[in-house]
């Protein structure tokens, strides 16, 4: 059975960091390019960042560019997320999610089909 | 960046009714590369549609996807024979220009 399982989400200060993990299994995590996603609580989706199949390339969105950094141990079949000066404004349910064809493409170019049941990370005082 | 704009925002339809939910982009985008997802509390979001009008695996054909005559900036989701269980946010989301965006998101209810 194919299946993403997020985990290290937890209460943070803010400034401070955290480091999400999603582990794979029932499927060929190398030949799959993968994406975090979160949901801030009530609101709506936002996508976070990409990485290829091999973990060459990788993109952000400008929200945390700078700040988070996604990679990958194809050997473990674990995504990770590493988030740095976390704010308050990062709160929110992360899902990590793999896009539906494998593929080698530098760049996200495919629908996410399966999805990890998320981690909420908590920045607060 | 490309912006996603739902309409309605929100939905309030009965049991066997049908749902016409709209997603129109900021600026053209290629029709293969665009989605449809259900949220639900509590849950991942559940592919529903991609490539405008490709149902994903296992999802009803009470579900269709389907853009405008050629624009591509406008896009519909149609729900018929509404059922208590499509309770839900649906997004739409393009993943073919960089920043990814998803819609602000449509919700349905069912009275």
């Amino acid at each position: 059975q194919e299946q993403l399982v997020e985990s290290g989400g937890g209460v943070v200060q803010p400034g401070k960091s955290l480091r999400l993990s999603c582990a794979a299994s029932g499927f060929t995590f190398s030949s799959y390019s993968l994406h975090w996603v979160r949901q801030v609580p009530g609101k709506g989706l936002e996508w976070v960042a990409f990485s290829s199949s091999d973990g060459s390339n990788t993109y952000y969105a400008d929200s945390v560019k700078g700040r988070f950094t996604i990679s990958r141990d194809n050997s473990k079949n674990t995504l990770h997320l590493q988030m740095n000066s976390l704010r308050p404004g990062d709160t929110a349910v992360y899902y990590c999610a793999r896009e539906g064809f494998p593929d080698n493409s530098a760049f996200p170019d495919d629908h996410c089909d399966l999805w990890g049941q998320g981690t909420l990370v908590t920045v607060s005082t | 960046e490309i912006v996603l704009t739902q309409s309605p925002v929100t939905l309030s339809l009965s049991p066997g009714e049908t749902a016409t939910l709209s997603c129109r982009a900021s600026r053209s985008l290629s029709s293969v590369l665009l989605a449809w997802y259900q949220k639900k509390p509590g849950q991942p979001p559940r592919l529903l549609i991609y490539g405008t009008s490709t149902r994903a695996t296992g999802i009803p054909d009470r579900f269709s996807g389907g853009g405008n005559d050629g624009s591509g900036t406008d896009f519909t989701l149609t729900v018929t024979r509404l059922e208590p269980e499509d309770s839900a946010v649906y997004y739409c989301h393009q993943y073919g220009n960089l920043p990814l965006t998803f819609g602000g998101g449509t919700e349905v209810e069912i009275k």
